[in-house]
């Protein structure tokens, strides 16, 4: 079955900043998808970004970028000048390549962006 | 669009009792999935269909029952409510698999079982 870690149950960082969410991943499977999913206090799921594994460049969208290493079953999420609305939990997930609908979640890191 | 709906968004259970989670999206979506988030250990999968008509276990089942029968609706069923089941339950759609379309998900039921 595949797992997925998250090393960090919170984190901070000022306003303007630059921080690093570490994932990491266990599987036997060779193709499969990586997501980062944000949920603010109004327990909304917002995709925030997506990789898939047969791509080698790293996803990026807008100021959220990946350093997916797939060797090493790492997918960190990084974003950049943060924003009082990065407050959340985010959730690093993963889903292997088929016709089922099974995602796996990882427990969460809590970000706080500091004013 | 309205998107996933999920009714109530609140509910208070006793222990023994039955109810359903309502699910509605209005995308036409044709894979839908349930999952349970409890504190610490980020969501769980509990059933899932890739069409009207077709359901399939997730990693954490036992209690619950699903059903398709229309590509819009997928609702889940609380058996016999236990306080294990106190939890926030979500439900998701995609046009796709969630690994090649983005899921949406609804907002939420906070189920409390006493």
């Amino acid at each position: 079955a595949q797992t997925v870690t998250q090393s960090q149950p919170e984190m901070s960082v000022q306003e303007a900043e630059t921080v690093t969410l570490s994932c990491t991943y266990d599987t036997s499977e060779n193709n499969y998808y990586l997501f980062w999913y944000k949920q603010p206090p109004s327990r909304q799921m917002i995709l925030v970004i997506r990789q898939e594994a047969y791509k080698q460049q790293n996803a990026t969208e807008n100021r959220f970028s990946v350093n997916f290493q797939k060797a090493a079953k790492s997918f960190s999420l990084k974003i950049s000048d943060s924003q009082l609305g990065d407050t959340a939990m985010y959730f690093c997930a993963f889903m292997k390549h088929s016709r089922d609908n099974d995602m796996r979640f990882g427990a969460g890191t809590r970000l706080t962006v500091k004013p | 669009n309205a998107g996933v709906t999920q009714t109530p968004k609140f509910q208070v259970l006793k222990t023994g009792q039955s109810m359903t989670l309502q699910c509605a999206q209005d995308m036409n979506h044709e894979y839908m999935s349930w999952y349970r988030q409890d504190p610490g250990m980020g969501l769980r999968l509990i059933h899932y269909s890739v069409g009207a008509g077709i359901t399939d276990q997730g990693e954490v089942p036992n209690g619950y029952n699903v059903s398709r029968s229309t590509t819009e609706d997928f609702p889940l069923r609380l058996l016999s409510a236990a306080p294990s089941q106190t939890s926030v339950y979500f439900c998701a759609s995609s046009y796709s698999p969630q690994g090649r379309g983005e899921a949406f998900f609804g907002q939420g039921t906070r189920l409390t079982v006493v």
